[in-house]
């Protein structure tokens, strides 16, 4: 079942803006994860937050973490055209030694127009 | 980091045929994962392959339709069988780093079925 649900669907941002894209998630979760993926191809791994961090950051990336909420949100500063992609967030679901499973949200669309 | 060739990239198959795809990783790994994700959708996972042990399913998915192959610890087969116009969608491998919890994807395979 879904486990992360994004919004907003579809975001359409001026190059050097600022884009903010959120993630809420039903269950409990070890960590959440966020991916890239360009034209419906292959997902690029961009960032992990585990359960008992609140914010981490990679380059242009800042990621923050509410577990109270059971929220997550991807912050890319200063965009840039070639960050147009689809961006989901995905949460694992550990069940025992042997097994893993991480499910994904249904995505953000974004278009950055130079 | 693994680097996984998906192939093919895209076909466009009848109606009753079947389709093979691969994957081959560049490193030995335990834990292979097939993916399906339709148009505008997320992705949903279709099964666990781990060498030496049958395919682990998820709801929805069954072997008769989706036979996997792991014969070893750096490939997979996924085969969709009898295909329909339903089953119009990209396949994604993908397999866990399990010292960094990331996810690596192959490139994925756009199906069509007239």
């Amino acid at each position: 079942s879904q486990q992360g649900e994004e919004d907003p669907q579809a975001l359409s941002i001026q190059e050097g803006e600022n884009a903010t894209m959120n993630c809420s998630y039903k269950t409990s979760i070890n960590n959440l994860q966020w991916y890239r993926q360009n034209s419906g191809r292959g997902l690029v791994h961009l960032i992990l937050i585990r359960s008992n961090e609140r914010e981490k950051h990679s380059g242009r990336l800042r990621v923050t973490l509410d577990t109270s909420k059971k929220s997550s949100s991807l912050l890319i500063t200063a965009s840039r055209a070639a960050d147009t992609a689809s961006y989901f967030c995905a949460t694992d679901a550990n069940s025992g030694a042997g097994s893993y499973q991480l499910t994904f949200g249904k995505g953000t669309k974004l278009s950055v127009i130079p | 980091s693994a680097v996984i060739s998906q192939k093919p990239s895209r076909d466009i198959c009848q109606r009753g045929t079947s389709l093979t795809i691969q994957c081959q990783v560049d490193s030995q790994v335990t834990m292979m994962f097939w993916y399906r994700q339709q148009p505008g959708q997320s992705l949903t996972l279709i099964a666990t392959a781990n060498q030496g042990s049958e395919a682990t399913y998820e709801s929805g998915f069954v072997i008769d339709k989706f036979p996997i192959s792991r014969p070893n610890l750096t490939f997979s087969t996924l085969t969709v069988s009898n295909m329909s116009p339903e089953d119009s969608s990209i396949y994604l491998c993908s397999v866990l780093d399990g010292l960094s919890e990331k996810l690596f994807f192959g490139s994925g395979t756009q199906l069509s079925v007239l």
